[in-house]
């Protein structure tokens, strides 16, 4: 295991409704990127945090937002739900310092938009 | 442009098989990082290996063994006397800088059958 949790582990939304996820990063760790992951794709970077600041985004929509907290862990919003949001939400905690180069995830949330 | 190339998508073999997952990838940086990640059904990316730019090494963890060609941009990943438990959607990934964004392929389902 990672060290990497997140909640929920699943959720059912509605179209038009917002969503928060949760992610608690890895001991030691300060970077937590968000991927989106749509049935039978490879994961997608949404952005990515370093010490509560956006360290980078991928071609997602404002909808998506993030916010990361002094202990390092991180929630994702999306806020308008749309169908295609439907998708498992990967959360990853890496450190910038070091070798730290991989990226450990974690079970992720699984996301559907009805 | 970076992009990562996994051209099969779903491969069975018979258990104690070989069996090599193709990789190739594209991108312009002279330093870059090379993953593999699995993916078993419970869908937590479990990290295999990260293979760095200028280190050409093959390397070999014991079934797993990964092969880094940087004059056709491939990096595959070769399981050797396969298992079941082997079964899993496995991805290759792209990262330009340490921390930073990863691009993934599409992944491969690997089944091996008993």
């Amino acid at each position: 295991e990672t060290g990497v949790t997140q909640s929920p582990t699943h959720l059912i939304k509605t179209r038009g409704q917002q969503v928060t996820l949760r992610c608690s990063s890895q001991s030691g760790h300060n970077t937590v990127s968000w991927y989106q992951q749509a049935l039978g794709q490879g994961p997608q970077f949404i952005f990515q945090y370093y010490r509560e600041e956006e360290n980078g985004r991928g071609n997602f929509p404002p909808r998506f937002s993030g916010l990361q907290f002094p202990n390092y862990s991180s929630e994702l919003n999306v806020n308008a739900l749309e169908l295609d949001d439907s998708a498992l939400y990967l959360c990853a905690s890496s450190t910038q310092q070091g070798s730290g180069y991989e990226q450990y995830f974690g079970p992720g949330t699984r996301l559907t938009v009805t | 442009a970076q992009k990562v190339t996994q051209a099969q998508t779903e491969i069975s073999v018979v258990e104690k098989e070989d069996v090599t997952l193709d990789c190739v990838y594209e991108t312009r940086d002279t330093t870059y990082y090379l993953f593999w990640y699995k993916q078993p059904p419970s869908g937590e990316l479990v990290f295999l290996i990260r293979r760095n730019s200028f280190d050409e090494q093959n390397e070999i963890s014991g079934r797993y063994s990964w092969n880094f060609q940087k004059s056709t941009s491939s990096f595959n990943f070769t399981i050797t006397a396969s298992q079941v438990v082997d079964s899993a959607v496995y991805f290759c990934a792209l990262s330009e800088a340490p921390g930073n964004q990863f691009y993934f392929g599409t992944g491969t389902s690997l089944t091996v059958i008993p």
